[in-house]
């Protein structure tokens, strides 16, 4: 039963404009939360996270945002590059537990 | 920077043959992770290893044994392996087990015939 959910698969993207990777998640007990990328061939690399007291964390171009009451997790990415084209995964955690993967999306930036 | 290393990258194995994969971490972590990725679904935890000399049961264990020989290297081995184990397997390790990122290896995809 997955506790984390991507239903977007993929996205196409046209350079500059914005992405926006949606996860939801279904365990309340979630408190920490994470995006990872992931290119062809290699390991998923850590590329912002959150905690569920904020709703919200930037990172240059990266922005989480938390909705907890919908246990909804995105982020957006702005302006978009054609070497953000990767797969994104996100993660949740519960303190003391094991992090739990969405399925990924993948994203294509089109130049 | 090595970061996590896996060793090998690719094998072919024939069912019920044994393995061992390898990893290696340089960046003094404590905690280490083996997680397997399967098409349709997210990484999923093996096992687990919190600090030296310990080792845990993730979300799917079975067929699986593992040994954290020291702070920096932790190994998956499959006993008599199965075509349901045919996979991409990810070592990641992290300073702690808790609300803080893992760093992965560049994973070592297994086919099992």
């Amino acid at each position: 039963d997955q506790q984390v959910k991507q239903n977007s698969p993929s996205l196409s993207v046209q350079e500059g404009r914005i992405s926006i990777l949606n996860c939801d998640y279904t365990n309340s007990m979630f408190d920490y939360f994470l995006w990872y990328k992931k290119y062809p061939a290699e390991g998923p690399t850590f590329l912002i996270s959150i905690s569920s007291i904020k709703d919200k964390n930037e990172d240059g171009r990266f922005t989480v945002f938390l909705n907890k009451s919908a246990k909804h997790l995105s982020l957006h990415i702005v302006p978009s590059q054609p070497g953000d084209s990767a797969v994104y995964f996100c993660a949740a955690l519960y303190t003391g537990n094991q992090f739990y993967f969405g399925t990924g999306t993948s994203l294509t930036v089109i130049p | 920077n090595a970061g996590v290393t896996q060793t090998p990258k690719f094998q072919v194995l024939k069912t019920g043959q044994s393995m061992t994969l390898q990893c290696a971490q340089d960046m003094n972590h404590n905690s280490m992770y083996w997680y397997r990725q399967d098409p349709g679904m997210g990484l999923r935890l093996i096992y687990y290893s919190a600090s030296e000399g310990t080792t845990d049961k993730g979300e799917v264990p079975n067929g699986y044994n593992v040994s954290r020989l020291n702070k920096r290297e932790f190994s998956l081995r499959l006993e008599s392996a199965a075509p349901s184990q045919t996979s991409v397997y990810f070592c990641a390790s992290s300073e702690y087990k808790g609300n803080q990122p893992q760093h992965f290896g560049d994973g070592t995809r297994l086919s099992i015939l």
